[in-house]
């Protein structure tokens, strides 16, 4: 049961460009949407958040954009470093379900110089 | 910063032994929890703790596992009899939970449980 899904396993941008990791979820309870970074040895990190009530949330390079309808979030990077290039998680919680992580597959980000 | 601590970074086990993976979490943080990456695939949710007892459980988390917070800083995830599917790399993490609606986990660096 995959209530979070990242569909593209990879991703190749050239540095300065912008990268778009995209997000899709199916349960509607969820009301709490997190990206994580993940670098090869290290746990996952915690890069933005976005509630529900929003449709997007800015820090610094990093944006994220929330679409409820189309229950679709995505991740702009702009612009892309090469110290960006990680795995990428797309995380979501529900109040109801105790504050719990679910996790996406991950899409694996590649900034070339 | 703060962070998340896990001991050992790997582990090799024969298939049937029991293995205990160690965290100390956040100290402030009252929220603990375990997750699991098979190798290629996702992050996983096993087991939330609070206040001394388990609040949730995913199906994963089997009568093979257990939890402890055997005193004020440690938390420990125990696998009594591993299996083979059982290796993964197995990550701690913590949160304050200041809001269900907006709980941040931070975690470890994991744990790599290879089972032969």
């Amino acid at each position: 049961d995959q209530q979070v899904k990242q569909n593209s396993p990879s991703l190749s941008v050239q540095e300065g460009r912008i990268s778009i990791l995209n997000c899709d979820y199916t349960n509607s309870m969820f009301d709490y949407f997190l990206w994580y970074k993940k670098y090869p040895a290290e746990g996952p990190t915690f890069l933005i958040s976005i509630s529900s009530i929003k449709d997007k949330n800015e820090d610094g390079r990093f944006t994220v954009f929330l679409n409820k309808s189309a229950k679709h979030l995505s991740l702009h990077i702009v612009p892309s470093q090469p110290g960006d290039s990680a795995v990428y998680f797309c995380a979501a919680s529900a109040r109801n379900q105790g504050g719990k992580l679910i996790f996406g597959q991950g899409t694996e980000l590649s900034v070339k110089p | 910063e703060p962070e998340v601590t896990q001991t050992p970074s790997h582990q090799v086990t024969q298939m049937g032994q029991e293995v205990i993976l160690r965290c100390v979490p956040i100290s402030n943080h009252l929220y603990f929890y375990w997750y699991r990456q098979i190798l290629g695939q996702k992050v996983e949710f096993l087991v939330s703790f609070y206040n001394n007892e388990i609040s949730e459980k995913s199906e994963i988390f089997d009568d093979q596992f257990s939890v402890e917070r055997p005193d004020g800083s440690n938390f420990t995830l125990k696998i009594r009899s591993t299996k083979l599917e059982d290796s993964a790399m197995y990550f701690c993490a913590s949160s304050e939970m200041i809001s269900p609606g907006a709980n941040v986990l931070t975690f470890g660096a994991g744990s790599r449980l290879t089972v032969l």
